[in-house]
């Protein structure tokens, strides 16, 4: 099983800034296989990025998606209010597809 | 519109059952691998089952293997999840998920879109 450790924990940053966010998974996670979904309280997740780089429909382009080797990186260029909630790493390479811890962004 | 819709959950006793139900739409629901992936309280996500777009194959996380099944009624666009045998551990809010693309044949793959999710407790 691909185990995903996503770090931070917590990101405090304030609107406008850039968010990175990282994905590092235990061993290599083959054809680009890895999503990211964002989850806000009392709300399903939602498909941000998939196959590492290709955004989901209606997703904006402040959210790309990137990686190097094993580590995978969500970067949001300038956040707006409408994004501080937690993000996770999905990789669907392998049975059973795994999910990271989650990362909270959180206003600072 | 795609449209998933879960109903069922519910108060449960150890060692109690349930069935969970996912109705879609706006969407060819048969062409589609569909899963359940589930969140404990204050916790991440963790995948639980998956069906294949005929229900020939079907696939569960070992923590529910023997315990749960996956089924798919397609003359209804209908996802269910029967859960026996349910412990405290199966606590949850349960979501069902459209998984990967059209006809595709590849079962593991990314979620899209959830359903808002039916909560599970098992408690005595």
């Amino acid at each position: 099983e691909i185990v995903l450790t996503q770090s931070p924990g917590t990101l405090s940053l304030a609107p406008g800034e850039r968010a990175t966010l990282s994905c590092r998974a235990s061993q290599s996670v083959s054809n680009n296989f890895l999503a990211w979904y964002q989850q806000k309280p009392g709300q399903a997740p939602r498909l941000l990025i998939y196959g590492v780089s290709r955004r989901a429909t209606g997703i904006p382009d402040r959210f790309t998606g990137g990686e190097s080797g094993t580590d995978f990186t969500l970067t949001i260029s300038r956040l707006e209010p409408e994004d501080f909630a937690v993000y996770y790493c999905q990789q669907y390479d392998t049975t059973p597809g795994t999910f990271g811890q989650g990362t909270k962004l959180e206003i600072k | 519109e795609v449209q998933l819709v879960e109903s069922g959950g519910d108060l449960v006793q150890p060692g109690g059952s349930l069935r969970l139900s996912c109705a879609a739409s706006g969407f060819t629901f048969s062409s589609y691998w569909m899963s359940w992936v589930r969140q404990a309280p204050g916790k991440g996500l963790e995948w639980v089952a998956n069906i294949k777009q005929d229900g020939s194959e079907k696939n569960y996380v070992n923590s529910v293997k023997g315990r749960f099944t996956i089924s798919r009624d397609n003359a209804k666009n209908s996802l269910y999840l029967q859960m026996d045998s349910l412990t405290a551990e199966d606590t949850a809010v349960y979501y069902c998920a459209r998984t990967g693309g059209p006809g595709w044949q590849k079962g593991t793959n990314w979620f899209d879109p959830w359903g808002q999710g039916t909560l599970v407790t098992v408690s005595s």
